[in-house]
């Protein structure tokens, strides 16, 4: 598509729930990122894929935090057993090889109540 | 991790006023990026730096990539409601496979 889809763009989940973030990308946008925005903050780094490359998890927060990305496009951030301080935007970005800029999605808001 | 330093945290002016912000780090990039976050969207790109001492306008945007490649300011002349916002820097260096560094965001208000 023209720019990259999240869904859902809310959502709200009980405390200890599991989650899942989808991201629809780019077409032909190689490169593929999640980060997290809490209320008012900047962008924090959660999970890198490049190509068939094993994806850089350095920034998942801890092991409840997972990604997959099938088949080089569609990416599913999963968060489990969800925790109050989860609650952010989680935004995804796309990159085209070579280039520098990324594009966004809306985000989705994830309150964990 | 690695994070940029951008200032100032926020800003409040009035309209037509010029404002201005920067980002600064202890690392060299070979890119410097800068970024508008409107409310309830994504970032998007509004100006792209390649080359130390660069100096690049869009519209009433104007930015420049510092000599010492450690630093970028962002300027924006005549500001209208519509520049309200978080503008972000990020910063990119070869080694960091297009990864961005992040600035930790500007919020841009405009008083009535």
């Amino acid at each position: 598509g023209a720019g990259v889809s999240q869904s859902p763009s809310n959502k709200v989940t009980e405390k200890g729930k599991d989650v899942e973030l989808r991201c629809d990308p780019i077409s032909g946008h190689t490169a593929l990122y999640w980060y997290r925005q809490s209320l008012g903050q900047g962008l924090e780094f959660l999970i890198y894929f490049q190509g068939n490359s094993a994806p850089d998890k350095s920034g998942l927060p801890s092991d409840r935090f997972s990604a997959e990305r099938t088949g080089g496009s569609v990416s599913t951030l999963t968060i489990q057993r969800t925790q109050q301080e989860d609650s952010a935007v989680y935004l995804c970005a796309a990159r085209d090889r070579g280039r520098d800029g990324y594009t966004f999605g809306s985000g989705t808001r994830l309150t964990v109540v | 991790g690695q994070q940029l330093n951008q200032s100032p945290q926020s800003m409040f002016i009035q309209e037509g006023e010029d404002v201005s912000m920067n980002c600064t780090s202890s690392s060299i990039f070979n890119t410097w990026l800068w970024y508008k976050q409107d409310p309830g969207e994504g970032p998007v790109l509004l100006i792209a730096l390649y080359k130390a001492g660069e100096l690049t306008s869009n519209g009433r945007l104007t930015a420049q990539f510092g000599i010492t490649r450690k630093d970028s300011f962002l300027n924006i002349s005549a500001s209208i409601p519509s520049d309200v916002g978080i503008y972000f820097c990020a910063g990119q260096c070869f080694a960091s496979n297009y990864q961005l560094i992040w600035g930790a965001g500007t919020k841009l208000i405009i008083k009535p």
